[in-house]
């Protein structure tokens, strides 16, 4: 079974600390997602990734960079925490095969509280 | 453009009644379409998907029909347990390889 898994389930952090918020998959998956899930808006994509060291800008990117350094892992980074980034944030995998239906891949999620 | 429209919640029902979930889609191309779950506290997992009309996705008792005529992936079961009580996503894969999720619909299922 593909595991998608995010460094924390909850966490709390201060207006303007820098959040790292790691994703880690085992399935040697080329596309990375993080989105960002809010009451009434659903998901909204921040940034996405095909491959190592590649990025793209999502939906709603400002206040957030992305790192992939591995293919396994990707990192979202809040570099100056606001309080209108409290959310709940999903990380996303899958993969690009001939033939395969490109279902994504979900981790559980992080809880972000910005005080 | 591409989007998905579903129908807004929350959503109470008894259990054993008869659940629908209604989506419909904007999309260019043929697109591939998706029910996804979310158990409170839990990411996204895939419950059904069907890649082209006329396909019927079908898990846990849940069913969805791909109606290319109407735009259309409505999600129905039959009887519905309190374990269902989740939010359902839809979602479409469109032929750029890109997904597009709707808003959500809650359902809670009282016993």
């Amino acid at each position: 079974d593909v595991k998608v898994t995010q460094s924390s389930r909850y966490l709390v952090k201060r207006t303007g600390e820098k959040v790292f918020l790691e994703c880690v998959q085992d399935m040697d998956h080329e596309n990375m997602f993080w989105y960002r899930q809010d009451p009434g808006l659903g998901l909204r994509l921040i940034y996405f990734s095909y491959d190592v060291k590649m990025k793209e800008k999502g939906d709603i990117p400002e206040g957030y960079s992305v790192s992939r350094e591995k293919k396994e892992r990707f990192s979202l980074i809040l570099e100056s925490a606001s309080t209108n980034q409290t959310s709940m944030y999903l990380c996303a995998s899958r993969t690009l095969g001939a033939g395969v239906l490109n279902e994504q891949f979900f981790g559980p999620g992080t809880r972000l509280t910005v005080l | 453009g591409n989007s998905v429209t579903q129908m807004e919640g929350p959503v109470t029902l008894s259990e054993e009644a008869f659940l629908t979930i209604n989506c419909t889609y904007t999309a260019t191309g043929y697109p591939s379409l998706f029910w996804y779950v979310q158990y409170p506290g839990e990411g996204l997992q895939l419950l059904l998907k069907a890649t082209k009309a006329d396909d019927k996705g079908s898990n846990k008792g849940f069913e969805a029909t791909y109606r290319k005529e109407t735009t259309s992936f409505h999600l129905e079961k039959g009887s519905v347990q309190v374990s269902d009580s989740a939010v359902y996503f839809c979602a479409l894969l469109n032929t750029g390889n890109q997904f597009y999720f709707g808003t959500g619909t809650s359902l809670t299922v009282i016993p």
